[in-house]
């Protein structure tokens, strides 16, 4: 089974719209961590957001926020007032402590996401 | 500038000849990574690095191999071996010491394609 799960190869949003991207994720991994990746065209992942297993609140970084549902093992991201600058390839990622051990931090990704924000 | 610096950017390369990716850092992060990339699929880890002279291999090490004599370096060598080469990769690194979320940081990539 895949551990990390991104139903949407491709979503459009205009611009200024609000947009959501989905990821699902499998872990028996008490601990782990969430993360969502940016890639524009240039091809360098670009981290935009971290959201730990045991926080309490969802994460949120500017224009960005994690739609944490620990018990649905859901953490999708939300773009608010999209920006043309916002089209890119999106990458959902997990750090499992116990799959990867504590030192090694290994990431594992989804396939991704293609953003497309019209003007 | 911090950051990973990755190259060359493009490569092109013979079927049968070994080739080497550079990736240099000077984030002074101990851990350091090498993830491959292929059109519609997600990043798959090749090798990673904890610390200098020690690596462990990832989930699609075979054809591939690392060397870590520098804090700073991590090159990979993708050898005759690696059946299907032709791929994006990405090199990455990872501060240690707490706090730390596991973030990684990553370099522009370099892109791979077996004549």
């Amino acid at each position: 089974a895949q551990k990390i799960t991104q139903t949407q190869p491709g979503m459009f949003v205009q611009e200024k719209e609000a947009v959501t991207l989905d990821c699902t994720y499998d872990t028996s991994d008490p601990s782990y961590g969430l993360f969502w990746y940016k890639q524009p065209s240039s091809g360098e992942m670009i981290f935009l957001i971290y959201q730990g297993s045991y926080d309490q609140q969802n994460a949120t970084e500017g224009r960005y926020s994690l739609n944490f549902q620990k018990a649905r093992k859901s953490a999708n991201l939300v773009i608010s007032a999209s920006q043309l600058g916002d089209s890119a390839m999106y990458f959902c990622a997990m750090r499992e402590v116990a799959y990867s051990g504590a030192g090694s931090y290994q990431l594992t990704f989804g396939k991704g996401t293609k953003l497309s924000v019209i003007p | 500038d911090g950051g990973i610096t990755q190259s060359p950017k493009y490569l092109f390369r013979k079927e049968g000849q070994n080739v080497t990716l550079s990736c240099e850092q000077n984030l002074n992060h101990d851990a350091m990574y090498w993830y491959r990339q292929d059109p519609g699929q997600g990043l798959r880890l090749i090798y990673y690095s904890q610390i200098v002279n020690d690596f462990q291999k990832g989930d699609i090490a075979e054809g591939y191999s690392v060397s870590r004599e520098k804090k700073e370096s991590f090159p990979l060598t993708v050898t005759s071996a690696q059946k299907n080469p032709t791929a994006f990769y990405l090199c990455a690194s990872r501060k240690t010491g707490a706090p730390n979320t596991g973030e990684l940081f990553f370099g522009e990539g370099s892109r791979l394609t077996v004549l």
